[in-house]
């Protein structure tokens, strides 16, 4: 299946800074990708969908000044979790939707870990 | 989207079949029923989809119940590396997103 990556894998900060997290679509071009935010015990939840060239939409609830989206190419979208605080804890998650694919799939990355301090 | 309803959680033998259930009544015409499975500390892995017929790949076969109101996850041989949340999920054809339930905690012993 097509590949997607996540840098970095964790990262550790002090609560007031901010974190960038790339996603990248290494073997397909996405239009669409998508971020996820999963706390200990519980299942994933949608935060937004990142469509490229145009505004990110965020799902009810999800700060949208706190959790910048760009997705500047087709295979590159990056969230930027600004003024981070100790919530703000959590494993993020990003997935591609491979248009080229028969199925129009959804991959998923790695994930990565944020602890703010 | 239609909403999916799993148990929290199963239990199996290393390599007996594993047959992971998942109830959706409200499925819709154009809804694909899709699993994906999260070992710890990782992101979803794709595991297989279908819309009316069973599917069968290399790693699972999903059968389909004929009214579409549930379907069953099965996993011919369970190993240890099986252990993970398996997530039941409809997606509209070419749909947007995909929302994820609670899941199946498969715990497989050896």
């Amino acid at each position: 299946g097509a590949v997607v990556s996540q840098h970095p894998s964790w990262v550790i900060c002090k609560s007031g800074t901010s974190v960038k997290i790339e996603c990248r679509s290494l073997d397909f071009q996405a239009t669409t990708m998508f971020w996820y935010r999963q706390f200990p015990k519980q299942s994933l939840m949608l935060m937004a969908t990142s469509n490229e060239g145009s505004k990110a939409t965020y799902e009810q609830g999800v700060e949208k000044d706190k959790f910048l989206i760009n997705h500047a190419s087709l295979t590159l979208s990056t969230l930027t979790v600004t003024s981070a605080h100790p919530e703000d804890s959590s494993f993020y998650i990003c997935s591609a939707r491979d248009l080229g694919g028969p199925y129009n799939e959804q991959f998923f990355g790695p994930g990565t870990r944020l602890t703010v301090l | 989207d239609a909403k999916t309803t799993q148990p929290n959680s199963m239990e199996s033998n290393e390599e007996e079949p594993v047959h992971l259930p998942c109830n959706h009544s409200t499925i819709s015409g154009t809804d694909y029923i899709h699993w994906y499975r999260q070992l710890p500390s990782q992101g979803p892995e794709y595991v297989i989809h279908g819309l009316t017929s069973n599917v069968n790949n290399r790693m699972a076969s999903l059968a389909i119940a004929e009214d579409r109101k549930s379907s069953t996850l099965i996993l011919h041989r369970a190993t240890l590396r099986d252990a993970a949340v398996y997530y039941c999920i409809l997606r509209r054809e070419y749909g947007n997103k995909l929302v994820f339930g609670a899941g199946t905690i498969l715990r497989v012993k050896s």
